[in-house]
């Protein structure tokens, strides 16, 4: 168990619709990534929160959009659902998050998002 | 941009042999970070082994060792002794240094391992 906690586990929807996924980084990590793996992308990095500030941005798209809160957990939403967001999306959090800092980002348990 | 290529989609190797998993990486940095991440039937990823790209020593944990070479920027993984509990996806996966901590990762290799 790495501490990080993420909600739903699954989740299944239609095409076009909106979902909210959630993340509770590890006691005492700033820092929140997301990561989406798909069978045609592979594993990516979409979005990193540092602290509630935005810090950097992968390839996440338009329709997709985070946040981190002020208790850090963090929350990715994914609207206008289209067939290819099916994914397992994950969470990782590190202490601080900076550059040069050796952090080790602690990945959750993913959510697995079936659009249908 | 980074980019990490994984050769071998799939790996099979026998109990309590050796198996040594590929990675190569593309960076025009020259301090980094590199990882080998284990992804089991479960999804979770698990940290095998980190390496630092100015450290000339080879990382170990345990049965498990890589060998960086970084002018070839090359940085494989070497499982000793397999156990049936070895079998998963294997992820190499690269971050700089300089600029925030976003993890690349490659395709991944899939290890299987035959009792």
């Amino acid at each position: 168990d790495s501490g990080v906690t993420q909600t739903p586990k699954h989740l299944i929807t239609a095409t076009g619709q909106r979902v909210t996924l959630r993340c509770s980084p590890r006691s005492g990590d700033l820092s929140v990534y997301w990561y989406q793996q798909s069978l045609d992308q592979g594993l990516q990095f979409l979005i990193q929160y540092y602290n509630g500030e935005e810090r950097a941005k992968g390839n996440i798209l338009e329709r997709f959009s985070a946040q981190q809160f002020p208790d850090l957990h963090s929350e990715l939403n994914l609207s206008s659902l289209e067939l290819g967001d099916s994914a397992l999306y994950f969470c990782a959090s590190s202490v601080v998050g900076l550059a040069g800092s050796n952090n080790e980002q602690f990945f959750g348990p993913g959510t697995r998002l079936t659009v249908l | 941009a980074q980019t990490v290529t994984q050769s071998q989609p799939e790996m099979s190797v026998q109990e309590a042999e050796t198996v040594t998993l590929s990675c190569t990486y593309d960076t025009s940095e020259s301090d980094y970070y590199l990882f080998w991440y284990k992804q089991p039937p479960s999804r979770q990823m698990i940290l095998v082994i980190r390496q630092e790209a100015y450290k000339q020593q080879n990382a170990t944990e345990n049965r498990f060792s890589v060998n960086f070479q970084k002018a070839a920027k090359s940085f494989s993984l070497k499982i000793s002794d397999s156990q049936l509990g070895d079998a998963a996806m294997y992820f190499c996966a690269y971050r700089r240094k300089a600029a925030g901590n976003k993890l690349t990762f490659g395709g991944g290799t899939r290890v299987l391992v035959k009792p």
